[in-house]
């Protein structure tokens, strides 16, 4: 069975201030690996995905996450934070073999002060 | 490309009425939809999984009686929710894919509010 575990329920950052949401996965086959953003009463909207190949995987608005197998991570980063950056962002995990059945991280909610 | 809508957006009912709520991919073919809700500050939970022309799987503790799928064509699955309680309030969300693809599509959720 899949799981997504991401520590810190609620992430705080100065604007301008380095971004890093952690996401740690379990999977028994090899994963894809997800992150997406939502806004309050919204879908939810990609940020990046991973799949196979390049480990470190570019995103929208800045965003990149970095496949760790080794250390079965894949955490969020973005150098700079903006005030838009103000979000809940899920981790997700999920692989072909179960059809694409997505299991989703408990989110984190990032804080961007001025 | 690769846009789900979801209608209605929102929907207030009566204790014991149903629900119906449509989920639509309005630019691709969608082999697959899977249905989720989410209650507040909570993460997104898989109800059910629905390809088109075929029942839907849906997820353990799930009550397929009650939350009844429909995916009548490659475009557009229906999610109704009967004799809807308040506990049944909850966000909404259905999500699409498309062929052997990995990514899942979104639509923006409907809020449903049992009174």
């Amino acid at each position: 069975a899949q799981s997504v575990t991401q520590l810190g329920s609620h992430v705080s950052v100065s604007e301008g201030a380095l971004v890093l949401l952690r996401c740690n996965y379990s999977s028994s086959v090899p994963p894809y690996l997800f992150w997406y953003v939502q806004y309050p009463n919204q879908g939810l909207q990609l940020l990046l995905k991973y799949t196979t190949g390049a480990t470190l995987v570019k995103g929208i608005n800045g965003f990149e996450a970095e496949f760790k197998k080794s250390e079965t991570s894949f955490h969020l980063t973005k150098p700079s934070a903006h005030m838009s950056d103000a979000a809940e962002y899920f981790c997700a995990v999920s692989d072909k073999t179960g059809g694409f059945k997505t299991i989703f991280g408990a989110g984190t909610r990032l804080f961007v002060k001025a | 490309g690769a846009v789900v809508s979801q209608h209605p957006s929102r929907v207030i009912c009566k204790s014991g009425t149903s629900v119906k709520i449509e989920c639509r991919s309005l630019d691709f073919q969608a082999t697959t939809m899977f249905w989720y809700r989410q209650f507040p500050k909570q993460s997104l939970m898989l109800m059910a999984t629905s390809n088109e022309g075929s029942k839907a799987t849906y997820e353990q503790g799930v009550e397929k009686d009650k939350f009844l799928i429909n995916h009548a064509s490659l475009t557009l699955s229906t999610l109704t929710v009967t004799s809807a309680h308040p506990e049944d309030s909850s966000f909404y969300i259905c999500s699409a894919t498309q062929g052997d693809q990995e990514t899942q599509y979104f639509g923006p959720g409907t809020r449903l509010l049992v009174l």
